[in-house]
């Protein structure tokens, strides 16, 4: 148990659903990520958040929206998704967010859009 | 930007061998970290290097970080099948880390 929780672990959507990723850290951490992992890319960084503000938006489409309402929790909001964008969607948390920092993975969510 | 590569992309090793990964930073990194992720699992912290030319074990797995730290390797000697997963390696340059593309490691028994 690393101390950081996704819901819904899997989740099926058509590429008009609007859906939402949670995810949440009891860790007392103050930074927090969205990751994407495929095939073609195994770790690939979306969005940073540092005690709830953006710091880092890695050239990520506008149908894929981020919230951060406080420190513990980080939310991703999906409209209007396609096929490719079916992948594992991992959050994960650090202390801070200097790169000496350890950074700590949720379970993911496995995400399929039809 | 940043880059940071690791070969190979796949490894397949009877159980018994030992089996190598090896990071690569297009810049000098302030420090590298390791990860591994289980099939079906998440990634989980293994170990972070600091220092230039450290060397840090773990039972069966030894670390080094390159002299110019621009560079690191995972060695595990004498593979067991609950070594199967993807390794990542991770540097940090301009304080923000950057995982490598992993590699990904199966043993046959």
């Amino acid at each position: 148990e690393t101390g950081v929780t996704q819901t819904p672990r899997h989740l099926v959507m058509g590429m008009t659903n609007k859906k939402s990723l949670k995810c949440e850290q009891h860790l007392g951490h103050n930074a927090m990520y969205w990751y994407k992992q495929s095939a073609k890319k195994p770790l690939e960084l979306m969005f940073v958040y540092s005690l709830e503000e953006r710091v880092e938006n890695n050239s990520v489409p506008s149908r894929f929206s981020p919230e951060c309402p406080n420190s513990s929790h980080l939310f991703l909001h999906l409209h209007t998704l396609q096929p490719e964008d079916s992948a594992l969607y991992l959050c994960a948390s650090s202390q801070g967010l200097g790169g000496a920092d350890t950074q700590y993975f949720g379970p993911g969510t496995r995400l399929t859009v039809l | 930007g940043q880059q940071v590569m690791q070969i190979p992309q796949y490894q397949h090793v009877q159980e018994g061998e030992d089996f190598t990964t090896y990071c690569n930073s297009s810049t000098t990194l302030s420090n590298i970290q390791w990860y591994k992720q289980r099939p079906g699992g998440h990634p989980v912290f293994l170990i972070q290097l600091v220092k230039s030319g450290e060397v840090k074990k773990q039972k069966r797995l030894t670390f080094q970080f390159g002299e110019a730290k621009k560079n690191s390797s995972l060695h595990i000697t004498a593979t067991q099948t609950t070594d199967v997963g993807t390794y990542f390696c991770a540097g940090n340059a301009g304080n923000m880390l950057t995982f490598g593309g992993g590699t990904r490691l199966m043993v046959k028994p």
